[in-house]
Order: C-alpha cells, then structure tokens, then sequence
C-alpha cells in the first residue's frame, strides 16, 4: 500500500486559493488518487479523484505530475465552511488506509 | 452520489453491554466494506474489512471477538461492539466500495462513507 505524507496544517483566509501537496513515492501503476474531507462527527465525503495530469470538477481541482509520486488538491476561493481535513488517499480496489491527513483552518 | 448509512448515530450504553451498529448502502450493492474507529482529532483506523458471505479479515491489533462484523448481505453490514468498555467510546464509520460495474463507479475504487456512529460507553 503506498503511504501518503501529507502537512499536518495550513491556515487560509477566505476568498484564497488553498493547495494541498500530497506526496506517495511508493504509488502502483494500477493506483488511483482520491481525496476526501472530514468535519468533526461527520464520516468523509468525496471530494476529488484522479489518475494522471489534471482533473477538475465542481469544487477542486486535482494535479497529478507525469511520475504521480505526488498530487495537489486545489481548492479555489475557499470560504469559512471550507475548514475541515482533507485526506489524500492511493489505492485500487484494496483496503484503504488513511493518512494523518492535512486539517485546513480558512479564517474570515 | 451514492449513500451509506449508518444507524445509530450516536449511542450510550452502560459498561458490559453489546451495541450494535449498521451500515447500509441505499442504492447500489457492496461486496466490501470497511469499518473505521477514530479518535477525536486523529485520523481514521481501519478496523476490519467485510466480505458479503465470509468471515471479516481484522487489522492487526484488533480483536474479533470483541468487534463482531457480519456482512450478510450486499446492502447490510453490522458492526457488534461486545462486552464495551469505556474504553470503546469512539467514533465508528463505515464505507462500501461498489461493486465493479460499468458506469459511473466503473474502475475508480471509490469509496462511500457512512454519517458515523459515536458510541460512549459509560
């Protein structure tokens, strides 16, 4: 299972745009790269995934480099309900392990 | 998107008593799913993985026969805390992994999550 390292924090104002560094050197070809968020007493939600180069929806955006050693979440304009953890995960249909992950603090 | 619920979301029950807690997927069939515990401010533990029709495949350090897991069909799987101890009080989360199929779920592992369920054993 690849491990992720992830920074434990970041701080944000509103109205800024957050990226998130998700490292995973040891990532397998059939991995893919998901990211989730948690708020407290609420089980995680989905947010993004991808495999290769970038991925965009509705509320991030996910870059993956051409090695995919690594990925960054990108989150545009944060708000105050932004203020969570966010998880980088790396799997394929095998048992998930989550990471420290990195808890977003977005002040006013 | 998919749901996973969780019932109860949150428990109280008396030192020595079992709790039960289930995890459905509402609209879509789970071969696997996954039991979580977490602590306040730390991340998610996985706890077991429930395979519909076989026995639950434990992570190390967890004990079976105190984290009761029962997958009996492709929409239910529950989790028995036995004997709970104050201890167990935590925050239980499942999730499910649908089952390969073309379409939207179709070779993305995805992972849906339950609401959780926080026990406090007293």
């Amino acid at each position: 299972l690849a491990k992720t390292t992830q920074p434990i924090s970041m701080d944000s104002y509103e109205g800024q745009e957050v990226n998130i560094t998700c490292s995973h050197n040891n990532i397998a070809t059939n991995d893919y790269i998901t990211w989730y968020q948690q708020f407290p007493s609420q089980g995680p939600r989905f947010i993004i995934q991808g495999y290769k180069t970038k991925v965009t929806n509705e509320v991030a955006s996910l870059f993956i480099p051409a090695d995919r050693k690594s990925s960054t979440l990108s989150l545009p304009r944060v708000s105050l309900s932004d203020t969570a953890v966010y998880y980088c995960l790396v799997g394929f249909f095998f048992k998930t392990i989550f990471g420290a992950g990195t808890r977003l603090f977005v002040k006013a | 998107g998919a749901v996973v619920s969780q019932h109860p979301s949150r428990v109280i029950c008396k030192s020595g008593t079992s709790v039960k807690i289930e995890c459905r997927s509402l609209d879509f069939q789970a071969t696997t799913m996954f039991w979580y515990r977490q602590f306040p401010k730390q991340s998610l533990m996985l706890m077991a993985t429930s395979n519909e029709g076989s026995k639950a495949t434990y992570e190390q350090g967890v004990e079976k026969d105190k984290f009761l897991i029962n997958h009996a069909s492709l929409t239910l799987s529950t989790l028995t805390v036995t004997s709970a101890h104050p201890e167990d009080s935590s925050f239980y989360i499942c999730s499910a992994r649908p089952q390969r199929q073309g379409g939207l779920f179709a070779n993305t592992g995805e992972l849906f999550f339950g609401e959780g369920s926080r026990l406090t054993v007293l």
